[in-house]
């Protein structure tokens, strides 16, 4: 079945910061890739989505490319604020709207000033 | 504020009862999926129902069910509860003008089992 796999947690960065977080996937077909965050005390919410090879989501100053060849989708941020610190989920589904989500395991993100 | 709401915030109960957790999807959402969250476990899929009808299944145990109402509004039953069963159990949904995998979820139940 399908699978998305995110590096293992807990990242801390310094505000300004470079952020690189990793999410792989397996999966039949031609899935939809997804990032969602989940702040503190709140549900997720989605942070941004590609849903074709080669297509690049961005929202917010976060970045993913979906990567088909390395089946890879990783999200990117220049320089990071402590107002991203929060939770960040990798997911995937397959055929269109209103379809199950399959997420990763979510990695924690904590920003200093 | 994702227009979905969650009842109640929080749950503490015995091993061994039932409970039940209720969800209010967005005006006009015809799907409403239900998720667990626990440390080991990360965001697991349970179910997903359709205009009252279940559409998809995932990893959920026998001892829960769940229904949607004619009103739309969802309810997850949790029975002979263990202490495994503690979680955050959170609600999405999506309808029409949802783009492909937008879901949106509500605040979550923390159900506390002892």
């Amino acid at each position: 079945g399908d699978s998305v796999t995110q590096m293992e947690g807990p990242v801390t960065l310094s505000e300004e910061a470079f952020l690189t977080i990793n999410c792989t996937y397996t999966a039949t077909g031609y899935p939809s890739l997804f990032w969602y965050v989940q702040y503190p005390g709140e549900g997720l919410q989605l942070l941004l989505k590609a849903t074709k090879a080669d297509d690049k989501g961005s929202n917010k100053g976060f970045e993913a490319t979906y990567r088909k060849e390395t089946t890879s989708f990783h999200l990117e941020k220049g320089s990071v604020q402590v107002s991203d610190s929060a939770v960040y989920f990798c997911a995937l589904t397959h055929t269109g709207a209103n379809s199950k989500l399959t997420f990763g395991k979510g990695i924690t993100l904590s920003v200093r000033p | 504020d994702s227009g979905v709401t969650q009842t109640p915030k929080h749950l503490i109960t015995a091993t061994g009862q039932r409970v039940t957790l209720r969800c209010s999807p967005r005006s006009g959402d015809l799907s409403v999926y239900w998720y667990q969250q626990s440390l080991d476990q990360g965001l697991q899929f349970l179910i997903q129902y359709y205009n009252g009808e279940e559409r998809a299944k995932g990893n959920i145990l026998e001892r829960f069910s769940a229904q949607q109402f004619p009103d739309l509004h969802s309810e997850l039953n949790l029975s002979s509860l263990e202490l495994g069963d503690s979680a955050l159990y959170f609600c999405a949904s999506s309808g029409t003008t949802s783009g492909i995998g937008e879901q949106y979820f509500g605040p979550g139940t923390r159900l506390t089992v002892t």
